[in-house]
């Protein structure tokens, strides 16, 4: 079984409407991230979370919104979706290690197309 | 200035060759890199740490980091058409340890 999960995989949404992805782990990891990708502009951080009390804004949180339901499980909701909030959503996880040297590891994306 | 620049390709190579990926960061204090490997469509994974200036080899994959000159790069000996996918450098920038990445550089290894 994978360690990240995200579900759903691909959704087509409607502007304006609200929709919620979800972002499961095994890995016992504390930290968790959601990004999105755009064409050309690499990966981009949305929100990030140190522990189940902690959530922080990355750079491009305008329009998102998360809940750290619980260590494994982070979710991250367009409260009214528009048209260019469509791209590959990533969620990614992290502990910190020996040195304050970590990885991270990323589920498999949801792909976003908001009509 | 972006963060972390990458040249965006697609750079080419032939099959056997040595594909050669750069990268810059701006932010001086950066103590980690990192280089990803993404397929089209997949989610990327990690191929190579570095932590310390000089070279840090993995089997085909050889990464080099030297922070006086601000610059990571990424090696690959024997390039073969699998290795054809879009390169990320990241970089853990400022106090509350954020990875940064750059926009990717995509190989195109040819038979």
């Amino acid at each position: 079984d994978a360690d990240v999960t995200q579900t759903p995989r691909n959704r087509i949404t409607k502007t304006g409407k609200r929709i919620m992805l979800e972002c499961s782990q095994t890995k016992g990891h504390d930290r968790m991230y959601w990004y999105r990708q755009d064409p050309g502009l690499g990966l981009r951080l949305i929100y990030y979370s140190f522990d189940v009390k902690d959530i922080n804004k990355g750079e491009i949180s305008d329009g998102y919104s998360v809940s750290r339901q619980a260590q494994a499980k982070f979710s991250l909701s367009l409260e009214s979706a528009i048209p260019n909030q469509t791209a590959l959503y990533f969620c990614a996880t992290s502990d910190l290690e020996t040195g304050a040297q970590e990885t991270q590891y990323f589920g498999p994306g949801t792909r976003l197309l908001v009509l | 200035q972006k963060e972390v620049e990458q040249n965006s390709g697609p750079l080419s190579v032939p099959e056997g060759a040595i594909a050669s990926l750069n990268c810059t960061y701006s932010d001086r204090g950066s103590q980690s890199f990192f280089w990803y490997r993404q397929y089209s469509g997949k989610s990327p994974e990690l191929i190579m740490s570095i932590y310390s200036n000089g070279d840090k080899e993995d089997g085909r994959f050889t990464a080099q980091l030297n922070k006086a000159s601000q610059y990571v790069s990424l090696l690959i000996r024997d390039s073969q058409p699998s290795d054809s996918a879009t390169y990320l450098c990241a970089v853990i920038s400022g106090g509350y340890n954020k990875l940064i990445f750059g926009a990717g550089t995509r190989l195109a290894v040819h038979p």
